[in-house]
């Protein structure tokens, strides 16, 4: 159980377009989901908290307007990457707390080019 | 949260056994200490994960001493599916974020 599933895997875009991806609970509700981003050889950045209903809470840094999040049902949380540039060429990742821990989706490779 | 020291990478020949260390000096009395691994080019997976007694499960042990100042995470017989970024990390309350340091990576050699 407690599987979170993540869409696309890889995306490539051209500068300036923007990119939706999509973070699903399958089989458990998440009032809560967590984004984050790699860069290479790099930990995981905290990037925002995901909440149902409500206005997503994002890290110090982190520009609002430019990652558009939203979580409009229970299995359901968007990252969206408006206006991409180059520099936000990374790997993103979503998480939801599962009944033994934090379940990770399988993350998002963005090629901006 | 409470900080964690991990050295930045191991190296284990396979089928044997791993001890994968972790300090965690300042930990608080309601700290549990989870481990997670991210294999290359995936998300996280979790491990483990404990308070203050030794767990075992399917895919590791832990380790946590008596002073809960530092833990070790055990892999009883090392596969090369085991070669990935293992992260220790100190979880206070219920739906707080996972923060993530640098980890070790762990290498394993046929």
């Amino acid at each position: 159980g407690a599987v979170v599933s993540q869409h696309p895997s890889r995306v490539i875009c051209k500068s300036g377009t923007s990119v939706k991806i999509e973070c699903r609970s399958l089989d458990f509700q998440a009032t809560t989901m967590f984004w984050y981003r790699q860069f290479p050889k790099q930990s995981l950045m905290l990037m925002a908290t995901s909440n149902e209903g409500s206005k997503a809470t994002y890290e110090q840094g982190v520009e609002k307007d430019k990652f558009l999040i939203n979580h409009a049902s229970l299995t359901l949380s968007t990252l969206t990457v408006t206006s991409a540039h180059p520099e936000d060429s990374s790997f993103y990742i979503c998480s939801a707390r599962g009944t033994y821990g934090y379940t990770f989706g399988s993350g998002t490779r963005l090629t901006v080019v | 949260d409470a900080k964690t020291t991990q050295p930045n990478s191991m190296e284990s020949n396979e089928e044997e056994p791993v001890h994968l260390p972790c300090n965690h000096s300042t930990i608080s009395g309601t700290d549990y200490i989870h481990w997670y691994r991210q294999l290359p080019s995936q998300g996280p997976e979790y491990v483990i994960h404990g308070l203050t007694s030794n767990v075992n499960n399917r895919m590791a042990s832990l380790a946590i001493a008596e002073d809960r100042k530092s833990s070790t995470l055990i892999l009883h017989r090392a596969t090369l599916r085991d070669a990935a970024v293992y992260y220790c990390i100190l979880l206070n309350s219920g739906n707080t974020p996972l923060v993530f340091g640098k980890g070790t990576r762990l290498s394993v050699i046929a």
